[in-house]
């Protein structure tokens, strides 16, 4: 398996304009996580789903953030509109079932930035 | 989840083992003790998880004391490419876990 990927690997974007992150998991895992790495704030959850269905979105920090997985294979994280304090490197990571005893396996995440 | 309190940074001489203590004195019965790494620019790495029992797998090994207060991750013979920042995580067992990192201990492997 080629593990988690996501695309793009690097984003330039202007602030105001909208930025769609992708995350396609491991085939077979039913946990996909969204995290937001920063030098000041370390690595944050945003939001994970189990079996495609949002189970804690408490970590997204606005509502200029939205997450979808509308199926097993594909997640996007949408930020509209983008603002310079959204740089980060964006990490998605997936399990291979909800619960214990699972490790989680991390892309190699989406370094965003937002001029 | 029970929080974690690791040393910001250690440093090892290659060849010679690493011992990444973590302390975790709020941890309930039922939560496990992963540890993960993060090497420059790429995403975390999973290394190894307990309960109670010493745990060992071919990247290290992971001794929690009796009263699983704290734990300490051991890499037996540390090289160049384990310089990395180590994140200690307590969790709770239930469906659906998600792992909430803390700022863990940057390990600078020297020659």
């Amino acid at each position: 398996d080629a593990g988690v990927i996501q695309s793009p690997r690097h984003e330039v974007t202007e602030m105001g304009q909208e930025v769609t992150l992708r995350c396609k998991p491991i085939s077979g895992h039913n946990s996909l996580f969204w995290y937001r790495q920063t030098m000041m704030r370390g690595l944050e959850l945003l939001i994970y789903f189990n079996n495609n269905v949002p189970i804690d979105d408490s970590g997204m920090p606005e509502d200029r953030f939205s997450a979808k997985m509308p199926n097993a294979s594909f997640s996007t994280l949408k930020i509209q509109p983008s603002e310079p304090r959204d740089s980060a490197v964006y990490f998605c990571a997936s399990s291979p079932r909800a619960g214990l005893n699972t490790e989680a396996f991390f892309g190699q995440g989406t370094r965003l930035t937002v001029v | 989840d029970a929080k974690t309190t690791q040393p910001p940074s250690m440093d090892c001489a290659e060849g010679r083992a690493a011992n990444l203590p973590c302390n975790h004195s709020t941890i309930s019965g039922n939560e496990y003790v992963y540890w993960y790494r993060q090497i420059h620019s790429q995403g975390p790495q999973y290394i190894i998880h307990g309960l109670k029992n010493n745990e060992t797998n071919e990247m290290a090994s992971l001794i929690i004391t009796e009263d699983r207060k704290s734990s300490t991750l051991i890499l037996p013979h540390a090289t160049l490419r384990d310089t990395a920042v180590y994140y200690c995580i307590v969790r709770v067992t239930s469906p659906g876990y998600a792992l909430n990192f803390g700022k863990g201990t940057s390990l600078l492997v020297t020659p």
